[in-house]
């Protein structure tokens, strides 16, 4: 059974730092690796995704990376802004039609 | 961006009634969606993935007869909790994709309280 574990829980930063948040899975055996952001209240956004036969994908100021023979990946967020604030998942696809393993979840406040 | 919408957001009811929420793929056709679930301080949690035109798959541990899925059209899918009870107090969220290997998109969620 695929378990996915995020680390940190929750992270607190003043605007501007840059930023790692890390996400480990036992079974890499994967089909992709996705990251979510989630507002209260507003469900869940798709950040980025990452195939099996990809090793990163950036957009903007987010960079993933994904190391399947370590079971690890990394959300890398440059110059953190306060509306970067929001819980942050990675979740993994075993299949292309989407069936998805969330992790626990990184909690981010990025204070002005 | 393609767009998902889920309703009611939260919803609080006695215990014994039913429950159903919407999900909409407003611009976009999904054979395929997905329902989630997430306690409180908990990972979100697949409950169950619905195809159009045909009977739900429900992953191990949950009760098909009691959360009742139907995906009648290739943009609605709705999930009925039957016989709530407080410990089906939770929150609720579902997701579509545009086809395989395409990103997913998910609904703004629906927080159920059952007194």
């Amino acid at each position: 059974k695929q378990e996915v574990t995020q680390i940190p829980a929750a992270l607190s930063v003043p605007e501007g730092e840059n930023l790692v948040l890390n996400c480990s899975f036992t079974d890499s055996a994967i089909y992709n690796l996705q990251w979510f952001r989630q507002d209260p209240g507003k469900g869940l956004t798709s950040l980025l995704l990452i195939q099996s036969s990809q090793r990163e994908q950036t957009s903007g100021r987010l960079n993933a990376s994904l190391d399947k023979s370590s079971g690890r990946s990394t959300l890398y967020i440059a110059a953190s802004q306060p509306g970067d604030s929001a819980t942050y998942l990675c979740a993994l696809g075993d299949t292309g039609f989407q069936k998805l393993v969330f992790g626990t979840g990184t909690r981010l406040l990025v204070s002005p | 961006g393609a767009v998902v919408s889920q309703h009611p957001s939260w919803v609080i009811c006695k215990s014994g009634t039913s429950v159903k929420i919407e999900c909409r793929s407003l611009d976009f056709q999904a054979t395929t969606m997905f329902w989630y679930r997430q306690f409180p301080k908990q990972s979100l949690m697949l409950m169950a993935t619905s195809n159009e035109g045909s009977k739900a798959t429900y992953e191990q541990g949950v009760e098909k007869d009691k959360f009742l899925i139907n995906h009648a059209s290739l943009t609605l899918s709705t999930l009925t909790v039957t016989s709530a009870h407080p410990e089906d107090s939770s929150f609720y969220i579902c997701s579509a994709s545009k086809g395989f290997r395409e990103k997913l998109f998910f609904g703004s969620g629906t927080q159920l309280s059952v007194l």
